[in-house]
């Protein structure tokens, strides 16, 4: 089975441009969520999606948005980009939203704005 | 509030026992786990241990929490070399669902 997939692994953006980061959860969860890992720190939770809806959001600014579409695929959109948005990006899926529905990472996005 | 912390960087000995620590702030937290990160690599999930237990035991992975202090450790016995990786330990509340709040991560060195 396919484990949770993310695209594309890496890419390098110049400051001021948008960019839209893509994740596939593992079959049959219908919970995605976004986190943000700047290098030597530990990953910041950025969005979560379930069924489509969006059911928390960390502190990002505005300038960071997602959505979930009806197979349960996941886009992070990032406008306006800054040299502080060079990160790795990691979604997670899981089969719900409860205390303990245990999240499966991708292997992330490394985003590079030059 | 929510704030994880953990030391930066443990040296261990092929062979050796690594315990990592963290501690939490948050009295209501739900769920204490531990994800391991290698280069380059995603996030995968060790172990995790519910709030009103005090100790979980998995393979060669001991987990301990003391919810006075607020403070979770992992131990690893027998560490080998594959074992070198970044640990973070999370949290998650009931009220949060299954958002987690890492910490820094605890980078480990084995040495043969």
């Amino acid at each position: 089975d396919a484990g949770v997939t993310q695209s594309p692994t890496h890419l390098i953006k110049t400051r001021g441009q948008q960019v839209t980061l893509r994740c596939s959860p593992i079959s049959g969860h219908k919970s995605v969520s976004w986190y943000q890992q700047v290098l030597g720190q530990g990953p910041q939770f950025i969005f979560q999606y379930y069924e489509k809806e969006e059911r928390g959001r960390g502190n990002f600014p505005d300038r960071f948005s997602a959505r979930q579409f009806p197979n349960y695929s996941s886009e992070l959109n990032v406008n306006a980009l800054l040299l502080g948005d060079s990160a790795l990006y990691l979604c997670a899926s899981s089969l719900g939203t409860g205390a303990f529905a245990e999240a499966f990472f991708g292997q992330g996005t490394r985003l590079t704005v030059v | 509030g929510e704030d994880v912390e953990q030391s930066l960087f443990l040296s261990v000995r092929e062979g050796d026992s690594s315990v990592i620590n963290c501690t939490y702030t948050d009295s209501s937290s739900t769920y204490l786990y531990w994800y391991k990160q290698e280069p380059g690599a995603g996030l995968q999930l060790l172990t995790y241990i519910f709030s009103n237990m005090d100790m979980k035991q998995d393979q060669r992975l001991t987990v301990l929490l003391n919810k006075k202090d607020k403070h979770l450790s992992l131990r690893i016995a027998d560490t080998q070399t594959g074992d070198s990786a970044i640990y973070f330990c999370a949290e998650s509340m009931r009220a949060a669902g299954n958002k987690l709040t890492f910490g820094g991560g605890t980078r480990v060195l084995v040495k043969p």
